[in-house]
């Protein structure tokens, strides 16, 4: 399977507990972003790597959370202290970027987290 | 900032009808991407179509077909005769040259019956 996967797939705990979630990416893509989407929603941004670098955070992303990439492959985010309003759908998606466009976002499966 | 507005929270069809969602967006930027995304009960992001803000015109899919009017700031997408496999939830989103995050809107549940 060549397309963006995530793991797990579905993840319940209980609040205050930390959870990982992890995202490999199409192997050529140099973009990567994450996602988050509650029920009735469309998708939120909440931040994107370029390579290995952070380039964008939205204001979503609060303390609690940290994404990392480390080798500019896969990537993994990290909500701490979780809260039930964390409960959602976290949606990885990986791009190829040429010149200045950019290109179509590919979406993995998703995360669904359930906070007790 | 960017906006996208899908006024149409859920639609019902019957089998074999026309159905069009409707898109509206916001950007003050002048280059931009729209893309609709279909989301079958299984979650994953289907991706449909990528229209840039210089190419008016528009585009036919098998049974899928793009209005994109600038004039208006609306990209509706139509699927003649519908099927049962076509329930799904549609999101229409925007991209701007400027940034690297898609905007989506709220998407539009589409129900499809015999």
């Amino acid at each position: 399977d060549t397309g963006v996967s995530q793991n797990p797939r579905h993840k319940i705990t209980k609040r205050g507990q930390n959870v990982t979630f992890r995202c490999d990416p199409i192997s050529e893509h140099n973009r990567l972003y994450w996602y988050r989407q509650t029920l009735g929603q469309g998708p939120e941004f909440l931040t994107y790597f370029q390579n290995e670098a952070q380039l964008e955070k939205s204001r979503l992303l609060s303390d609690r959370f940290s994404a990392e990439r480390p080798k500019g492959s896969f990537s993994t985010l990290e909500i701490q202290r979780t809260e039930q309003g964390d409960s959602a759908m976290y949606l990885c998606a990986s791009s190829l970027l040429w010149g200045a466009a950019d290109n179509e976002q590919f979406f993995g499966p998703g995360t669904r987290l359930t906070v007790l | 900032a960017q906006k996208v507005t899908q006024a149409q929270t859920e639609i019902s069809v019957v089998e074999k009808e026309d159905v069009t969602l409707d898109c509206v967006y916001e950007t003050r930027d002048t280059t931009y991407y729209l893309f609709w995304y279909k989301q079958p009960p299984s979650g994953e992001l289907v991706f449909l179509i990528r229209r840039n803000s210089f190419d008016e015109q528009n585009e036919i899919s098998g049974r899928y077909s793009w209005n994109f009017q600038k004039s208006t700031s609306s990209f509706n997408f139509t699927i003649t005769a519908s099927q049962v496999v076509d329930s799904a939830v549609y999101f229409c989103a925007l991209i701007v040259i400027t940034a690297s995050k898609l905007t989506f809107g709220t998407g539009t549940r589409l129900q499809v019956t015999l």
